[in-house]
C-alpha cells in the first residue's frame, strides 16, 4: 500500500511569499495519478491539481504542480491571503481502485 | 453544473448504523465514480470507497471493508453509504465526492454530513 508524506507538516509565511510543499510517495508512482486539493476550515476540499501538474477548472495559474516517480510539488508562486488552509496530496490506485491522502499540510500566515 | 447535496447531521449510538445520503443534481450521474470520505475531527482525510452508478458494484477500502455498504439508485440520482457497528472513532465528516476520470480527482464533493457517536 503506498503511503503519501507531505512536508513540511505547517508552512509559516506571509502573503507575497513562494509557497512550496512536498508529498512524497513510498513507492514510485504514476504522475498522471497524483492529485492536489485545499482545504479551508468547515469547508469540503476543493479540486487544484490532477495528473500532477494540470490545473482544475477556474484555479489561479500562481497554483503549480510537478514531480514525477516519488516526489511531488505543489507551489504557490505568490501568496494572496486567502491562500492560507490546508494542502492535500492524493494518490489513485487502480488495481484495486483506492484513494490514498497525505496527511495534510498547513499553509498559516506568518 | 452538477451539485452534490448531502443528508443531514446524524447522532448514533454505539454499536447502530448510519446511512447517509447523497443526490446529484444539474448533471450526469450515473457514468462517474462517486467516493465516500470522511475526515474526523482536527484530522486529514480518508477514503471509505466508492461505486460507479452504472456499473454498480461498489469497493472499498480495506480498513472498511464489511462495515461499510454503498449503493447508488439511478433513477434518483443517488449514492448512499451505510456504517454499521458505530464507535466513537467513527465520529467524523462524512463526504461524498464525485470523480469524472479515474484518478484524475475529486472535483465535485458534497457539503459534508456530521456523524455523532454518543451513547
Amino acid at each position: 500500500e503506498i503511503v503519501l508524506t507531505q512536508s513540511p507538516v505547517t508552512l509559516s509565511l506571509s502573503p507575497g511569499e513562494r509557497a512550496t510543499l512536498s508529498c512524497r510517495a513510498s513507492q514510485t508512482v504514476s504522475s498522471s495519478q497524483l492529485v492536489w486539493y485545499q482545504q479551508k476550515p468547515g469547508k469540503a476540499p476543493r479540486l487544484l491539481i490532477y495528473r500532477a501538474s494540470i490545473r482544475a477548472t477556474g484555479i489561479p495559474d500562481r497554483f503549480s504542480g510537478g514531480g514525477s516517480g516519488t516526489d511531488f510539488t505543489l507551489t504557490i508562486s505568490r501568496l494572496e491571503p486567502e491562500d492560507f488552509a490546508v494542502y492535500y496530496c492524493q494518490h489513485y490506485g487502480s488495481s484495486p481502485p483506492m484513494y490514498t491522502f497525505g496527511q495534510g499540510a498547513t499553509l498559516e500566515i506568518k | 453544473q452538477v451539485k452534490l447535496v448531502q443528508s443531514g447531521a446524524e447522532v448514533k449510538k454505539p454499536g447502530s448504523s448510519v446511512k447517509i445520503s447523497c443526490k446529484a443534481s444539474g448533471g450526469t450521474f450515473s457514468t462517474y465514480t462517486i467516493g465516500w470520505l470522511r475526515q474526523a475531527p482536527g484530522q486529514g482525510l480518508e477514503w471509505m470507497g466508492g461505486i460507479i452508478p452504472i456499473v454498480g458494484a461498489a469497493n472499498f477500502a480495506q480498513k472498511f471493508r464489511g462495515r461499510v455498504t454503498i449503493t447508488a439508485d439511478k433513477s434518483t440520482s443517488t449514492a448512499y453509504m451505510e456504517l454499521s457497528s458505530l464507535r466513537s472513532q467513527d465520529a467524523a465528516i462524512y463526504y461524498c465526492a464525485r470523480d469524472v476520470g479515474l484518478g484524475e480527482g475529486f472535483d465535485m464533493w458534497g457539503q459534508g454530513t456530521m456523524v455523532t457517536v454518543s451513547s
